[in-house]
């Protein structure tokens, strides 16, 4: 089955420097990687989404790109803000006919944004 | 459109016990997926259900099964309780057609 690698598990930076977080992913017929924010004691949240028919995608600060052939993709947060701190969920599952598969997800990364 | 709501938030069980959670996804969507959380596991998926059927299932023991009902809403159930299923079980509904999940707040269950 599918298996989805998150580095680092712990990220530290200052407000307003970036973030980068990195998931790889092991089933090559995977084409659906969205990313998650957790806030402590509350539910997950879908930040931004990507297709396997797209390289990139933007969303304001946020963006996160994907290398299909290296099956790897990556969250950017630009300009960081004290309230971007929670856990943050990779995860990669294949879409097919309309069919809804199961999520994988990494285990998560745990960024803090120090004022 | 109100959101996925999970009943009851809070459970403790003793080992042994059997303990049933409800989810109700957003209007309109079909499909219903559970996943538990701990903090050594992570999120793991349990198993999905669409029009009251299930079609995918994760790596959990038999004591996990789970149903969906005609109106969508699902409920899971784990028998013979054990302790290392204490955890928050989060249901995630979604149209169907397109694989963009919405969470429920979870129940987080305590076994004793």
């Amino acid at each position: 089955g599918e298996n989805v690698e998150q580095h680092p598990s712990t990220l530290s930076v200052q407000e307003g420097d970036s973030a980068v977080i990195k998931c790889t992913y092991s089933d090559s017929a995977s084409n659906y990687f969205p990313w998650y924010k957790q806030e402590l004691g509350k539910r997950p949240q879908l930040i931004i989404d990507i297709r396997s028919n797209v390289g990139e995608k933007k969303d304001q600060r946020i963006a996160v790109t994907l290398n299909k052939t290296a099956k790897h993709f990556s969250l950017h947060i630009t300009e960081t803000q004290p309230e971007d701190s929670a856990v943050y969920f990779c995860a990669a599952s294949m879409n097919s006919g309309g069919s809804n598969y199961k999520l994988t997800f990494g285990k998560g990364t745990l960024l803090t944004v120090n004022p | 459109k109100a959101g996925v709501t999970q009943t009851p938030r809070y459970l403790i069980k003793t080992r042994g016990q059997q303990v049933t959670l409800s989810c109700s996804p957003i209007s309109g969507h079909r499909s219903v997926s559970w996943y538990q959380q701990t903090p050594g596991q992570g999120l793991q998926f349990l198993f999905e259900y669409f029009s009251e059927t299930q079609r995918n299932k994760g790596n959990f023991p038999g004591r996990f099964s789970g149903r969906q009902f005609s109106n969508s809403r699902s409920e899971m159930n784990v028998s013979t309780l054990e302790l290392g299923d204490s955890a928050l079980y989060l249901c995630a509904s979604s149209y169907g057609n397109n694989n963009e999940q919405f969470f429920g707040p979870g129940t987080r269950l305590t076994v004793l």
